[in-house]
């Protein structure tokens, strides 16, 4: 069965600095990874997906995340943060699709500092 | 932009009443998904459907949870009775297994409180 891990309750960055969010998985076969942000009072939302192809990919927001295979990790990343990405943010993984049964980690709180 | 609509957004109700949450999917996904969210446990799967046929409810208490989809344009969670246990969040969310590429959408959740 696959899982994700998000080792980190909260994470706390000063407004302008890089921010990371990590997100390590396990699946059997090829992953199909997806980063989602969740609002307060809103349902989640997507920020970016690997599927295949690029190990670095760019999603909404100035978001970006690194697939790495050999750690099995997807670290979410974002060069400078605003204080409007204070949010919590889901990594998920499936093998067979986004679309099919997902497994999200338990979700990491960004606070970004003004 | 095409959405999952969720209704109500906030129920509050006695222990032991009838609870029913209802979920429009994006028109053409054929994939619903019924998640609750708390504190405690995060994110949870409860139940899934594909073309309208339950996939995999395993994460439901069966005793007082059932879902539903009785047309493709609606899918119901319904709890009876209702236990303060419940009281969460429920999100609905929508997608198209053929685009396996592409992401689940989400409603923006019916919050749940049992007194």
């Amino acid at each position: 069965a696959q899982s994700v891990a998000q080792p980190e309750d909260q994470v706390n960055v000063a407004e302008g600095n890089p921010l990371t969010v990590k997100c390590t998985y396990s699946v059997s076969g090829n992953p199909y990874l997806f980063w989602y942000v969740q609002y307060p009072n809103r349902g989640l939302q997507f920020l970016l997906k690997y599927i295949t192809g690029d190990n670095l990919v760019k999603g909404s927001y100035g978001f970006e995340a690194e697939f790495n295979k050999s750690q099995t990790s997807f670290h979410l990343k974002k060069p400078s943060a605003l204080v409007s990405d204070s949010a919590l943010y889901f990594c998920a993984v499936s093998p067979r699709g986004g679309n099919n049964r997902l497994a999200f980690g338990k979700g990491n709180q960004v606070v970004v500092i003004p | 932009d095409a959405r999952v609509t969720q209704t109500p957004r906030h129920k509050v109700t006695e222990m032991g009443q009838e609870v029913t949450m209802r979920c429009q999917p994006i028109l053409g996904h054929n994939t619903v998904f019924w998640y609750r969210q708390t504190m405690m446990q995060g994110l949870e799967l409860l139940a899934y459907f594909r073309n309208r046929a339950p996939l995999d409810d395993s994460g439901m208490p069966k005793d007082r949870f059932s879902a539903e989809m009785p047309d493709a344009t609606l899918a119901t969670l319904k709890i009876q009775p209702s236990e303060p246990r419940d009281s969460a969040v429920y999100f609905c969310a929508s997608g198209v297994p053929s685009q396996g590429s592409q992401p689940q959408h989400f409603g923006d959740g019916t919050r749940l409180s049992i007194l």
